[in-house]
C-alpha cells in the first residue's frame, strides 16, 4: 500500500520555469523526504523534512510541510532540462525514521 | 565511494523457473532494503535488514519469496517459482539514518 499521493500524476513545463509538486498523506509522520528518479535508474534523495520543520532550502528546491493537512509541496525553480524525471515523496511513521512508504510519483518534464 | 551495487541488471526467465537477485549496499550501512517497482508506480517495500536481522518482512510473499543477508553485508533475493506477476524492477538500498542509497536496480521479465 502507498500512504503518498503525489499531485499531478505528470507535468509538462519550458525551462526556465518553476514546477511544483505536491504529495499528501494519511497518518502522523517522523519525517517526509523526497527522491528523483532517472527512467531505468535507481532513486535518488533530494531532500529530508522533519516533522517539526516547515520549510526547508537546498540549492534549487525549497520543499514545505504542513502536518495539519498531511501535505507537502516541492518546489524546483529555474528548472532545466535535466531536471526530467519522476519526482516521489516517500514518508516515514513516528518512532521508525528508516521505514519509508513511497507515493506513486510526478512525472516531470522539462522542455528545452 | 562506491554506491548500493546490484546485480543482474536484468533478467529475462519463463514462469516457473528460479530467479535471484544480489546487492552490495555501500561499507558501513547496516540497514539493507528490498524493494519492489512496477511500472509507473513508487517503489513498494518487500523486507528491510538491520545487520543480519530481517526487521520488516511483512510485504514479503513467503510462499515464493525468499532472502538473506549473510554476515550483515550482501544480500540475495530469490524468486522460486517466478510467476507472469512478478514482472517488475527490483531495487536494492541502505542507509545509515533516515536518507536512503538506492542501487539501480535489476528489471525482471517473466515469459
Amino acid at each position: 500500500s502507498q500512504q503518498g499521493e503525489e499531485d499531478p500524476q505528470a507535468l509538462s513545463i519550458q525551462e526556465g520555469e518553476n514546477a511544483t509538486m505536491n504529495c499528501s498523506y494519511k497518518t502522523s509522520i517522523n519525517n517526509l523526504q523526497w527522491y528523483r528518479q532517472n527512467s531505468g535508474r535507481g532513486l535518488v534523495h533530494l531532500i529530508l523534512i522533519r516533522s517539526n520543520e516547515r520549510e526547508k532550502h537546498s540549492g534549487r528546491l525549497r520543499v514545505t510541510l504542513d502536518t495539519s493537512k498531511k501535505s507537502s509541496s516541492l518546489l524546483i525553480t529555474a528548472s532545466r532540462a535535466a531536471d526530467t524525471a519522476s519526482y516521489f515523496c516517500a514518508t516515514a511513521p513516528p518512532g521508525s525514521a528508516r521505514q519509508l512508504t513511497f507515493g506513486s510519483g510526478t512525472q516531470l518534464t522539462v522542455l528545452p | 565511494e562506491a554506491g548500493v551495487v546490484q546485480s543482474p541488471r536484468y533478467k529475462i526467465i519463463e514462469k516457473k523457473q528460479p530467479v535471484a537477485f544480489w546487492c552490495n549496499p555501500i561499507s558501513g550501512h547496516n540497514t539493507l532494503y528490498w524493494y519492489l517497482q512496477n511500472l509507473g508506480q513508487g517503489p513498494e517495500l518487500l523486507i528491510r535488514y538491520e545487520n543480519e536481522e530481517a526487521v520488516d518482512d511483512s510485504q514479503l510473499p513467503k510462499d515464493r519469496f525468499s532472502a538473506e543477508r549473510l554476515k550483515g553485508v550482501d544480500s540475495t533475493l530469490k524468486i522460486q517459482p517466478a510467476e507472469l506477476g512478478d514482472s517488475a524492477v527490483y531495487l536494492c538500498a541502505s542507509s545509515e539514518s533516515g536518507e536512503q542509497f538506492f542501487g539501480p536496480g535489476t528489471r525482471l521479465t517473466v515469459l
